[in-house]
């Protein structure tokens, strides 16, 4: 399974964008890139998936390159309750049955005032 | 919006006890989860379940873990003999059949277990 990067934390303020890049450099042609986030004490949520090109949904956009070495999650105008750790995961497509994901260290976003 | 119960929310037991950890995953989701997480450290897979058995599980689930379904809603982790370093946030998570390959999986609150 392709190892993933990201940075460790990021600071943002209220009202910016924050934009996480998390490198897969081995991805493998049938792995999608999933992002997750979790609050202190709390499960991950999913929060977007993608194979290629832009992905967006009502929480977030997901810029993936036509390499798909490298992905970014975009989070528009952020709020305080937006701090979080958020997770970057390669997801094997697998025809076993479930999905086990591996999750890293996360990158740990604290949105200021 | 349909979500994935756990309980307890904390337990404290003293080590060599028994543990059961209670689940009530999504309904209409055909597989299941656990994943636990020691504080301040990565969230790690324990096991994933289907069809009523096992599908995968990693090294951390030794013989002293054991999962089941028993009456076709509850999904149960028993730690058999807690040791202190099974103290962690234990995360249930279930996912339905469209999000088999992908990684979509809902996660529930956590058990907080504490092993004095």
């Amino acid at each position: 399974l392709a190892k993933t990067t990201q940075p460790i934390s990021m600071d943002s303020y209220e009202g910016q964008e924050v934009n996480i890049t998390c490198s897969h450099n081995n991805i493998a042609t049938n792995d999608y890139i999933t992002w997750y986030q979790q609050f202190p004490s709390q499960g991950p949520r999913f929060i977007i998936q993608g194979y290629k090109t832009k992905v967006t949904n009502e929480v977030a956009s997901l810029f993936i390159p036509a390499d798909r070495k490298s992905s970014t999650l975009s989070l528009p105008r952020v709020s305080l309750s937006d701090t979080a750790v958020y997770y970057c995961l390669v997801v094997a497509r697998i025809k076993a049955a479930g999905n086990k994901l591996t999750f890293g260290g996360g990158t740990r976003v604290l949105v200021k005032p | 919006e349909p979500e994935v119960t756990q309980t307890p929310s904390h337990q404290v037991t003293q080590m060599g006890q028994e543990v059961i950890l209670r689940c009530v995953p999504i309904s209409n989701h055909l597989y299941f989860y656990w994943y636990r997480q020691i504080l301040g450290q990565k969230v790690e897979f324990l096991v994933s379940f289907y069809n009523n058995e096992i599908s995968e599980k990693s090294e951390i689930f030794d013989d002293q873990f054991s999962v089941e379904r028993p009456d076709g809603s509850n999904f149960t982790l028993k730690i058999r003999s807690t040791k202190l370093e099974d103290s962690a946030m234990y995360f249930c998570a279930s996912s339905a059949q469209r999000d088999r390959y992908t990684g979509e999986l809902f996660f529930g609150e956590g058990s907080r277990l504490t092993v004095l």
